[in-house]
């Protein structure tokens, strides 16, 4: 069973319709991330959360909102999906007591397809 | 973060050992070096990092010059499953921000 596991794993939607792609982790770490990725680009930090009461936005967190509701849940939401939302969205989780937040687990990515 | 080069492919026979180079000549005394790959369309992958001692894994090994200005990732029998883009990473522990900044990598080819 995967450590970090992303739903849904594929999803097509219409523009203006509001999404919600879910994580959940078993790693048992504080800190979760969202990442978008698309073709032939480098991630880009969307949203992260330190623990359930800290969220912070990263790069690009316009026209995205987050909530964690529980230490092992990190849910990304879209209000309004526009088309250039379209992109490989992963979620990404660390943990403090290692003290190295650079050493990052990936989910296995939602493929988001906004028409 | 310190800049890092590595060369946009390699190739590789199965079963034989893929040593893939960074060069990473402006490394600060503080900074680590992280080894991720990605396999197409698949979640980034944490593979090892180091400082200045020379370190194994079940995965892989990581060779780092005594002048810590570039390395080298061992993957030592290589099979199909291991063809990805391979990245290396220069950070601080303490570096201010967040995100992982992936450049373009290496893709590695391993064919049979």
């Amino acid at each position: 069973d995967a450590d970090v596991t992303q739903t849904p794993r594929n999803r097509i939607t219409k523009t203006g319709k509001r999404i919600m792609l879910e994580c959940s982790q078993t790693k048992g770490h504080d800190r979760m991330y969202w990442y978008r990725q698309d073709p032939g680009l480098g991630l880009r930090l969307i949203y992260y959360s330190f623990d359930v009461k800290d969220i912070n936005k990263g790069e690009i967190s316009d026209g995205y909102s987050v909530s964690r509701q529980a230490q092992a849940k990190f849910s990304l939401s879209l209000e309004s999906a526009i088309p250039n939302q379209t992109a490989l969205y992963f979620c990404a989780t660390s943990d403090t007591r290692t003290g190295d937040k650079n050493i990052q687990y990936f989910g296995a990515g939602t493929r988001l397809s906004v028409l | 973060d310190a800049k890092t080069t590595q060369p946009p492919s390699m190739d590789c026979a199965e079963g034989r050992a893929a040593n893939l180079p960074c060069n990473h000549s402006t490394i600060s005394g503080n900074e680590y070096v992280y080894w991720y790959r990605q396999i197409h369309s698949q979640g980034p992958q944490y593979i090892i990092h180091g400082l200045k001692n020379n370190e194994t894994n079940e995965m892989a090994s990581l060779i780092i010059t005594e002048d810590r200005k570039s390395s080298t990732l061992i993957l030592p029998h290589a099979t199909l499953r291991d063809t990805a883009v391979y990245y290396c990473i220069v950070r601080s522990r303490n570096q201010a921000g967040t995100a992982l900044i992936f450049g373009k990598g290496t893709t590695l080819s391993v064919s049979s």
